[in-house]
């Protein structure tokens, strides 16, 4: 069964405007922990921001926030005043339990900012 | 600087060969971990390894083998049972004990002519 689901393949935004990208999870563990990753055209993988499953507050990292929706196991990434320099494909990855290093990872959404 | 190399960026193979893909990390991480991602998908766990002489099988380990004889270095062979070895490769690490991002490398694009 899909761990982690992303139901936008491509969104586009205007540059300075701000995005939201959906992100659904499946787990019967208490303890998680979410993530979201950019790919640019580079290929390398980096690490924007992270979510504790008994974190109260929402994540926030510079122009990124988590909304963080536990009852309805979602954590859609928001990047606040986009920049062209955000376009790239952005994945949600989930790690089950504590000490579990195994971390799936979702299919991705390609974002494309509009000058 | 600390990090994940892998080496070469670019490897190209004849099919029916077996080639192995570095991947060495400086951080002190106990958990390394290889991904294979196609184009335009996410990315799948082929193998992971929590410490030292140990790895576990992930989504898609038909095909592929590693070895984890040091801390550092976590290489990964596809051999020719893997029918469509053609892929980007991703290596990973983590610190081994609770929520803890990894850390990836920069990839090596795999052709098999």
């Amino acid at each position: 069964a899909q761990k982690i689901t992303q139901t936008q393949p491509g969104m586009f935004v205007q540059e300075k405007e701000a995005v939201t990208l959906d992100c659904t999870y499946d787990t019967s563990d208490q303890s998680y922990g979410l993530f979201w990753y950019k790919q640019p055209s580079s290929g390398e993988m980096i690490f924007l921001i992270y979510q504790g499953s008994y974190d109260e507050q929402n994540a926030t990292e510079g122009r990124y926030s988590l909304n963080f929706q536990k009852a309805r196991k979602s954590a859609n990434l928001v990047i606040s005043a986009s920049q062209l320099g955000d376009s790239a494909m952005y994945f949600c990855a989930m790690r089950e339990g504590w000490g579990n290093n195994d971390m799936r990872f979702g299919a991705g959404t390609r974002l494309t900012v509009k000058p | 600087d600390g990090g994940i190399t892998q080496s070469p960026k670019y490897l190209f193979r004849k099919e029916g060969q077996n080639v192995t893909l570095s991947c060495e990390q400086n951080l002190n991480h106990d958990a390394m971990y290889w991904y294979r991602q196609d184009p335009g998908q996410g990315l799948r766990l082929i193998y992971y390894s929590q410490i030292v002489n140990d790895f576990q099988k992930g989504d898609i380990a038909e095909g592929y083998s590693v070895s984890r004889e040091k801390k550092e270095s976590f290489p990964l062979t596809v051999t020719s049972a893997q029918k469509n070895p053609t892929a980007f490769y991703l290596c990973a690490s983590s610190i081994r004990q609770g929520n803890n991002e990894q850390f990836f490398g920069p990839g090596t694009r795999l052709t098999v002519l």
